[in-house]
């Protein structure tokens, strides 16, 4: 059974960038897309972008100009950075396995645990 | 939100509820819509994927479907664990995105 496990830092302060990063435990990269999606109160869940094994990605187009994922996969990891945040993107951000085969229309299976990012001056 | 739930839905333990989701041909009308619920404090877990499908796990008091632009999830036999936020969610090929619901939170009296 897939497990995943995200950290990163919890508080920003405004133009900062935030940088998450989620490991991997059982089962492979290849197949499958790899997500990270946010909850903010005021807008709800946020699908932010996919990779896959090829380090292809889709990025949220609203989000795309400040977003980059990327994957290691020597370590089983893949990592989210959102540039110049603001306190907008203030929000529990969560790493996702999709379900394999489906890239272009992720289905977020397996989850992490959630982290939440703070921005504030 | 692209996708359209109702607030909240509440029902007494042992009786049937559903929970609709609208949206419009660009999203719902033409790809598949998974459920998510969301008990408080953890997160979202997959209930129904490819509009009817329950992944392994999921009892079969759970279900979907899909009629042109809306879907609906229904939960049978309620339980007091079924309390929580329930979420839909496809793929918009207007916006490419995957988009969610804003949720519904399901009370069970």
């Amino acid at each position: 059974q897939v497990q995943l496990q995200q950290w990163g830092a919890g508080l920003l302060k405004p133009s900062e960038t935030l940088s998450l990063t989620c490991a991997v435990y059982g089962g492979s990269f290849s197949g499958y897309s790899w997500n990270w999606i946010r909850q903010t109160p005021g807008k709800g869940l946020e699908w932010i972008g996919e990779i896959n094994h090829n380090e292809y990605t889709n990025y949220n187009p609203s989000l795309k100009s400040r977003v980059t994922i990327s994957l290691d996969t020597s370590q089983k990891q893949f990592s989210l950075k959102m540039r110049s945040v603001t306190a907008a993107d203030t929000a529990v951000y969560y790493c996702a396995r999709g379900l394999p085969g489906r890239w272009g229309a992720p289905v977020p299976a397996h989850w992490g645990q959630g982290t939440l990012v703070t921005v504030s001056s | 939100s692209v996708l359209t739930q109702p607030p909240s839905v509440s029902a007494a333990p042992g009786q049937n509820v559903t929970i609709s989701c609208s949206g419009s041909s660009s999203n719902i009308g033409s790809n598949y819509v998974s459920w998510y619920q969301q008990l408080p404090g953890t997160a979202p877990k997959f209930v129904i994927y490819d509009n009817t499908k329950r992944p392994s796990g999921i009892p079969d008091r759970f279900s979907g479907s899909k009629s042109g632009t809306s879907a609906t999830l229904g939960i049978t036999g309620l339980q007091t664990g079924d309390e929580a936020d329930y979420y839909c969610a496809t793929r918009d090929s207007s916006l490419s995105s995957l988009v969610f619901g804003g949720g519904t939170k399901l009370t069970v009296l």
